[in-house]
């Protein structure tokens, strides 16, 4: 057990619709990263918050968005889903972020969504 | 932009034998690279690190190796188990000012026969 929980576990929607995923961290580390996996484009960094603030972001749609609140635990919101938002949705967390304060990321069990 | 290239396709070795998986990356070398593990439906976990000053780093019978001049990171499993029947991931990570990314290879499936 890494530290960091993730709800729902499994979410089925369908096309057109919002859903929101939940993640948090593994006690006192400030950054929290989102990831996408799907089987033909492996493991795809989304975006990054560091004690609420964003502090990265990489392939994430303009349909999507996530914020950090002052508990430190965050949310992943999803919007006018598509079939090919279809994936295992990860959160992560480490303790630092600078990379001289290096530190591994510890991954969410994975909140597994469906659109169809 | 950077690129990883992992095996694509699923390595089957014996029990007991050394596994050895690739990673191989364009451009620039990262600061740091990292190996991870994950087993199916659930989140990838941490094996081992290595920075760009260092050539090779051991945990236990976990062994990653990095060159430079190749661009390349070789990840070694001894006296493989079929526990170790994973798939084994490489990120390398970029280091841009205080923002720090990682970017992750496909993947390389493992497979140890008993």
């Amino acid at each position: 057990d890494s530290g960091v929980t993730q709800t729902p576990k499994h979410l089925i929607t369908a096309t057109g619709q919002r859903v929101t995923l939940r993640c948090s961290p593994r006690s006192g580390d400030l950054s929290v990263y989102w990831y996408q996996q799907s089987l033909d484009q492996g493991l795809q960094f989304l975006i990054q918050y560091y004690n609420g603030e964003e502090r990265a972001k990489g392939n994430i749609l303009e349909r999507f968005s996530a914020q950090q609140f002052p508990d430190l635990h965050s949310e992943l919101n999803l919007s006018s889903l598509e079939l090919g938002d279809s994936a295992l949705y990860f959160c992560a967390s480490s303790t630092s972020l600078l990379a001289a304060n290096y530190n591994e990321q510890f991954f969410g069990p994975g909140t597994r969504l469906t659109v169809l | 932009s950077q690129k990883i290239e992992q095996n694509s396709e699923a390595l089957n070795i014996q029990e007991g034998k050394t596994a050895t998986l690739t990673c191989n990356y364009t451009n620039y070398s990262p600061a740091y690279l990292q190996w991870y593990r994950q087993d199916p439906g659930r989140g990838p976990v941490f094996l081992l690190l290595i920075r760009e000053n260092e050539k090779e780093k051991r945990k236990e019978r976990l062994k990653v190796t990095f060159d430079t001049t190749l661009k390349q990171s070789l990840f070694h499993i001894t006296a493989s188990q079929p526990a170790d029947s994973a798939t084994y991931l490489c990120a390398l990570d970029m280091n841009a000012g205080n923002n720090r990314k990682l970017i992750w290879g496909l993947g390389t499936s493992l497979a140890v026969n008993p």
